[in-house]
This record gives structure tokens, sequence and C-alpha cells, in this order.
């Protein structure tokens, strides 16, 4: 079962644009819910993560929106960038004693055109 | 470099065909991470591990096997490979099961198997 859906699946926005994904969970359990970043024939890197107790985390052009009452969170980009094209996943994370497990949205496609 | 390192980085499996995808990691991580990338789709967690000796089911682990004799290596074992587990593998270590989401885990490159 999908816990985590992710939209739209691409998107794209002229650079110097904001780049919106949004996400939305079903369990309630979840500890953290970070953002990767993947490029074509790399593994996902972490982009920004944030606490459910947080509405809102700013790291440079990237912020993470975050409404607990909706399950609901977004990422925002700033200033889109050529560079930002890449796939970007949602993720909910659970911390259990054997390890930390990650549910994955399905991913955006995002293209920056220049 | 530093990291977790995967191989083969490609391989095509006839069905019913076995093998066994290699990940190994310098960082002394204890926890480790099997994951598959379907087209189209987020990562699924096939395995994972929190140090030598112990590992634990994931949420798609059925035609998979994981075993963890080291802290270094946690290789993934496919027995009778099917056209289903064409998809692309992912390794991931991390200093403690916090750190998935405090900028502390590391993904290899990934394997792209293809089973025809």
């Amino acid at each position: 079962q999908q816990q985590v859906k992710q939209s739209p699946q691409s998107l794209i926005v002229q650079k110097g644009g904001i780049s919106i994904i949004n996400c939305a969970y079903e369990n309630t359990a979840f500890d953290y819910f970070p953002w990767y970043q993947q490029f074509p024939g790399k593994g996902p890197a972490l982009l920004i993560a944030i606490r459910p107790d947080v509405s809102e985390k700013k790291e440079g052009r990237f912020t993470i929106s975050f409404n607990k009452s909706a399950k609901q969170f977004s990422l925002h980009i700033m200033d889109s960038q050529p560079g930002d094209s890449a796939t970007y996943f949602c993720a909910a994370s659970k911390v259990e004693t054997s390890g930390s497990r990650l549910t994955f949205g399905e991913g955006t496609q995002l293209t920056v055109n220049p | 470099n530093a990291g977790v390192t995967q191989t083969p980085k490609f391989r095509i499996l006839k069905i019913g065909q076995s093998m066994t995808l290699q990940c190994a990691q310098d960082m002394n991580h204890n926890y480790m991470y099997w994951y598959r990338q379907d087209p189209g789709m987020g990562l699924k967690l096939i395995y994972y591990s929190v140090g030598a000796g112990i590992t634990d089911k994931g949420e798609v682990p059925n035609g998979y096997n994981v075993s963890r004799s080291t802290t270094e290596d946690f290789p993934l074992r496919l027995e009778l490979a099917a056209p289903s587990q064409t998809s692309v593998y992912f390794c991931a270590s991390s200093y403690s099961r916090w750190a998935p989401v405090l900028a502390m885990a590391f993904f290899g490159q990934g394997t792209r198997l293809t089973v025809v």
C-alpha cells in the first residue's frame, strides 16, 4: 500500500521560477520527512528534511512546508536553475530499533529550462 | 573515495538464474539497506541490517536473501530470477538509525538489473 503520495509526476519550470512539489502521507507515526534529489545514473542524495513539529524549514533556495493537520508537505525551489533538473522524491521516515525505514513517494521529474 | 560501492553496475540475467549484488562501505556504518527502484516509482525497501549478523525484512523481501557477515559488506542474493525483479537496486548505509534523515545516509550508484 502506498503511504506517501507525490505530485506532480513531472514538472517543467523556467529558469528563475518557483518549483513546487507536493506530498501527502497516511501514517501519523512517521518521525521525519526528508526530500531526496536524484540525478540520472546516481543514487538519491538527501536534500532537506523536516520534523513533524516544525511548519517550515529553509535551506538556501529550498524550503519545506509542513501541514501536520492535513498530513501534507511540500518542497519549494526558489529561483530554479537548470542544474536543479533532477528527480525529486519525498519520503517519510519511521525510526525503529533496527534502523530508520523510509517510505518514498513516486518521484517528480523536474526540468528547468534555461 | 569513501562511500558505498555497488557491483556490478549493469547485469542481464535469464529467468531462473541467480546472482549476488555486492555492496561494500568503508565508513564503518552500522546500518545498511537495500532498495529497489522501479521506473516511475519511488524506492522500496527490500532488506536492512543494523549490524553484522543481524538482518530484517523490508517492504518487498520476496525473492531475495541477504547476509551480513561483516560491518563492511551487505550482499543481496537473487535466487531464481524473474522478470518482475527487473529494476535498479540501490544499497545505502548510515551511521545511526537517525542518520537517513540527518544528512548522514549514503547511497551507492545503483545496479541496473534486467531479467529476460
